[in-house]
């Protein structure tokens, strides 16, 4: 057990529809991060988030939008969904010291599987 | 850009023969940081191993082991004596750290190992 928890486990929606994942990080970390894994792309990093803020944003989505709210859980929305946003959608949590030149170990969560029909 | 290339989609070994599984990383920053995760049948991620850049001695943790060569840009991982148990897809990652563009991993595709009885 990593100590990151993601809920819901597996989320089943139609297109159109939008969703909310939410993750809770390890106890002391304040990064948490967001990836999806699909067949086609692999696992991709979709946004990081640092004590709240935004911290570095890789291929997401305008559809998809994150948050970090003060006790330091996040939030990824999904809307619009589309049959291709299927996939194994992971957040991961790290202390994150912010400091340039070091970098921290992430630890993930158990994954939400989301498949849209 | 960064890049991360496993090679070997999928390795098929008899239990308590050794295997190896190669990843080739690309960057052209100085400092970085290579990770490898396993990804077990029930779908989570584990943390196995991070190396930074300035350690190239290599690791023994158990029946694991791992060998870092700058030279030819490659961070394989070794199995000794696998079990049934180190059944997985095993995910190669690269993360480079800048100022203010926070730690995401680049994965290789993975490798599947199946070991069989």
């Amino acid at each position: 057990d990593s100590g990151v928890t993601q809920t819901p486990k597996h989320l089943i929606t139609a297109t159109g529809q939008r969703v909310t994942l939410r993750c809770s990080p390890r106890s002391g970390d304040l990064s948490v991060y967001w990836y999806q894994q699909s067949l086609d792309q692999g696992l991709q990093f979709l946004i990081q988030y640092y004590n709240g803020e935004e911290r570095a944003k890789g291929n997401i989505l305008e559809r998809f939008s994150a948050q970090q709210f003060p006790d330091l859980h996040s939030e990824l929305n999904l809307s619009s969904l589309e049959l291709g946003d299927s996939a194994l959608y992971f957040c991961a949590s790290s202390v994150e010291t912010g400091l340039a030149g070091l970098t921290d170990t992430q630890y993930f969560g158990p994954g939400t599987r989301l498949t849209v029909l | 850009a960064q890049k991360v290339t496993q090679a070997q989609t999928e390795i098929s070994v008899v239990e308590k023969e050794d295997v190896t599984l190669d990843c080739v990383y690309e960057t052209r920053d100085t400092t970085y940081y290579l990770f490898w995760y396993k990804q077990p049948p029930s779908g989570e991620l584990v943390f196995l191993i991070r190396r930074n850049s300035f350690d190239e001695q290599n690791e023994i943790s158990g029946r694991y082991s791992w060998n870092f060569q700058k030279s030819t840009s490659s961070f394989n991982f070794t199995i000794t004596a696998s079990q049934v148990v180190d059944s997985a897809v095993y995910f190669c990652a690269l993360s480079v750290r800048r100022v203010n563009q926070g730690g995401k991993l680049i994965f290789g595709q993975g490798t599947e190992l199946s070991v069989k009885p």
